[in-house]
Order: C-alpha cells, then sequence, then structure tokens
C-alpha cells in the first residue's frame, strides 16, 4: 500500500519555467510534509517542510503548496535552473523526527 | 561539518554471502534508519532504530537485520544475500528533538549481489 504517491515520475523544464511536483497521501495521522532534493551520488536532504496548520511556505525560489482536506501537497519550483536538475521526493511522517515515508521520486531535468 | 559516513560506497557480494553495511553518526542523533532506494520505487523503510539496543521493523524488513550497540553506530546485516538485494542503501539519522533540520543521509552505498 502506497502512502504517498508522487507525480510525475520524470519532468523536463525550460530554464526560467516553473517546475510543479504533486503528491497525495493516504494516512490523516500525518503531521509533517518534508521534500528532500538529491543530486546523482549524494544522499537526499531536507529542502523544505510543511505542517498542516500553514497553506503554503515559502523559502525563495520554493514553495510548497499545502491542501489538508484534498490530501495534495506540491512542490513548485519557481525561475528554474540548471542546478536544479535533482530528483526530488516528497514525504510524510506522523511527526518531524519520525519515520518519512517517501514518494517515489521526480527526475527534475531544467534545459539551459 | 556534522555527517553520515557509510563505510563502502560500492560493494559486490556474492549469492547466500552475510553482509555487513556500516553506518556511523557524529550529531549524537537518537534516531537512525536504513534504507534501500530502487528507481521507480524511491526511498523504502528497511529498520529503524530510536535508541541503543533498540531497533523496529520498517516496510521492507524480510531478509535483513540490524544492530545498534553504540549510539552512533547503525549496522546493517543481510544474513544471506540474494540478487534481488542489488540496490542502493541510504542510512539517515535525525534529532529526537528535531528542530527542523531533517533527516542527515549518507551517500549511500551501492551493493550488487552477484
Amino acid at each position: 500500500q502506497q502512502q504517498v504517491k508522487q507525480s510525475p515520475q520524470s519532468l523536463i523544464v525550460q530554464k526560467g519555467g516553473i517546475s510543479i511536483i504533486n503528491c497525495a497521501y493516504e494516512n490523516t495521522a500525518f503531521d509533517y510534509f518534508p521534500w528532500y532534493q538529491q543530486f546523482p551520488g549524494k544522499g537526499p536532504a531536507l529542502l523544505i517542510a510543511i505542517r498542516p496548520d500553514v497553506s503554503e511556505k515559502k523559502e525563495g525560489r520554493f514553495t510548497i503548496s499545502f491542501n489538508k482536506s484534498a490530501k495534495q501537497f506540491s512542490l513548485h519550483i519557481m525561475d528554474s535552473q540548471p542546478g536544479d536538475s535533482a530528483t526530488y521526493f516528497c514525504a510524510a511522517s506522523k511527526r518531524p523526527g519520525g519515520n518519512l515515508i517517501f514518494g517515489k521520486g521526480t527526475k527534475l531535468s531544467v534545459k539551459p | 561539518d556534522v555527517k553520515v559516513t557509510q563505510s563502502s560506497r560500492y560493494l559486490v557480494k556474492r549469492t547466500g554471502e552475510k553482509v555487513f553495511l556500516e553506518c556511523v553518526q557524529d550529531m549524537d542523533h537518537e534516531n537512525m534508519f536504513w534504507y534501500r532506494q530502487d528507481p521507480g520505487l524511491g526511498l523504502r523503510l528497511i529498520y529503524f532504530s530510536y535508541d541503543v539496543k533498540m531497533k523496529e521493523k520498517g516496510d521492507i524488513p524480510e531478509g535483513y537485520s540490524v544492530s545498534r550497540e553504540k549510539k552512533e553506530r547503525f549496522s546493517l546485516i543481510l544474513e544471506s544475500a540474494s540478487t534481488n538485494q542489488t540496490s542502493m542503501y541510504l542510512c539517515a539519522s535525525i534529532s529526537r528533538s528535531e528542530r527542523g533540520n531533517g533527516y542527515t543521509f549518507g551517500s549511500g552505498t551501492r551493493l550488487t549481489v552477484v
């Protein structure tokens, strides 16, 4: 049973465009929703995270939008750059230090 | 610079061998995790530990065991390696009193079982 569904599996965006990755979850006990970024040969690293008490969180060019009633959240990358090319994982857990359930990942390629 | 260190980047083992994957963190984190990463499947939790000598099964524990004798070290053991355990293995840690830094992952061990 896949508890966090992520789409699309891959994404190609032109430099300067907006990248959008979507995730949906099933377990209403989830209380923490981070996004991780992974470059080739490296482990994933935390990019940005949100709790369900807010509908949006922005850090620089990266924004999480959260819809609690729909049990969906998404990552928006504004003004996408070639350096943003990486695999992105959404995740969810019942608390910030707890077990993370990851989506299957989105491979983003930003073309110059 | 805080980090999680996995002892091997690449490992090739034969079917039936007992395999040890080592992970050490220098951040005094209580919680440690082992994931495997496969294309199209994302990261799947194998085992986790919230304290020394404590271990809990994750989503895919079959064929694996773990050991946590010291706070900083969390070892993953493949009792009898099989070809379907060929994968990238990632270790991670986080403080029990997480303050927004998220998991710290190691760089991974790519294991090939032949």
